[in-house]
């Protein structure tokens, strides 16, 4: 059974930083990409970035360039997401989800990734002075 | 802010039918990019219900079933229940933004 499991809640003031785990059990790690969700109360979804550690790849939306870094470290299959210089805006679960990789016609694995497939439970971060 | 529009809200007694609708542009669904649902219970994780259009996770009833043609898409729901109770976003990539969108989410009341 495919688990990612979250680090718990935060609570941080106006301009730190917060970095929030994701650990993965169950499949293999290095075949996936893996990406982080955001909720603020009573909002959407919305995507804060992704990591593909099989690539050594990260990337971020416009919106979160130069404040969201994303990591992984394989040896122990965690996914990690730091957020700096908080903001109250910033109060909101964050997810990690599990993104599969596409097939071609042959069953070959390839480097695309449209979809998440396995969420974490979500950690809960308030940003307060 | 969300790329993609979803009616905010859709109602059925149990057994109905219902249907929610995304909405997309010439650089997500239009380009040809997949659409993918899921559904949020209160206070809960999203759990993927539909991805690559159509198609359905194990252990996802038929009662849903998902379709797309140009820059729309919409997700069905048969045969209402009130475990259906719940909020459905539709997902997809957008080539312009160079990542993932989602829907502006439909809370569906049974």
């Amino acid at each position: 059974q495919v688990q990612l499991v979250q680090s718990g809640a935060e609570v941080k003031k106006p301009g730190s930083s917060v970095k929030v785990s994701c650990k993965a059990s169950g499949g293999t790690f290095s075949s996936y990409g893996f990406t982080w969700v955001r909720q603020a109360p009573g909002q959407g979804l919305e995507w804060m970035g992704r990591i593909i550690p099989v690539l050594g790849r990260a990337n971020s939306p416009q919106k979160f360039q130069g404040r969201v870094t994303i990591t992984a470290d394989t040896s122990t299959s965690t996914v990690y997401m730091e957020l700096s210089s908080l903001r109250s805006e910033d109060t909101a679960v964050y997810y990690c989800a599990r993104l599969p990789p596409s097939y071609d016609s042959s069953g070959v694995i390839l480097p695309y990734y449209y979809y998440m497939d396995v969420w974490g439970k979500g950690t809960t971060v308030t940003v307060s002075s | 802010q969300s790329v993609l529009t979803q009616p905010p809200s859709v109602s059925g007694a149990p057994g109905q039918r219902v249907s929610i609708s995304c909405t997309g542009s010439s650089s997500n669904l239009g380009l040809g990019n997949d659409v993918h649902w899921y559904h949020q219970l209160p206070g809960t994780a999203p759990k993927l219900l539909i991805y690559g259009n159509n198609n359905r996770p194990s252990g996802v009833p038929d009662r849903f079933s998902g379709s797309k043609s140009g820059t729309s898409a919409s997700l069905a729901i048969t045969g209402l229940q009130a475990e259906d109770e719940a909020d459905y976003y539709c997902q997809s990539y957008d080539s312009s933004l160079g990542g993932y969108v989602f829907g502006t989410g439909t809370k569906v009341t049974v």
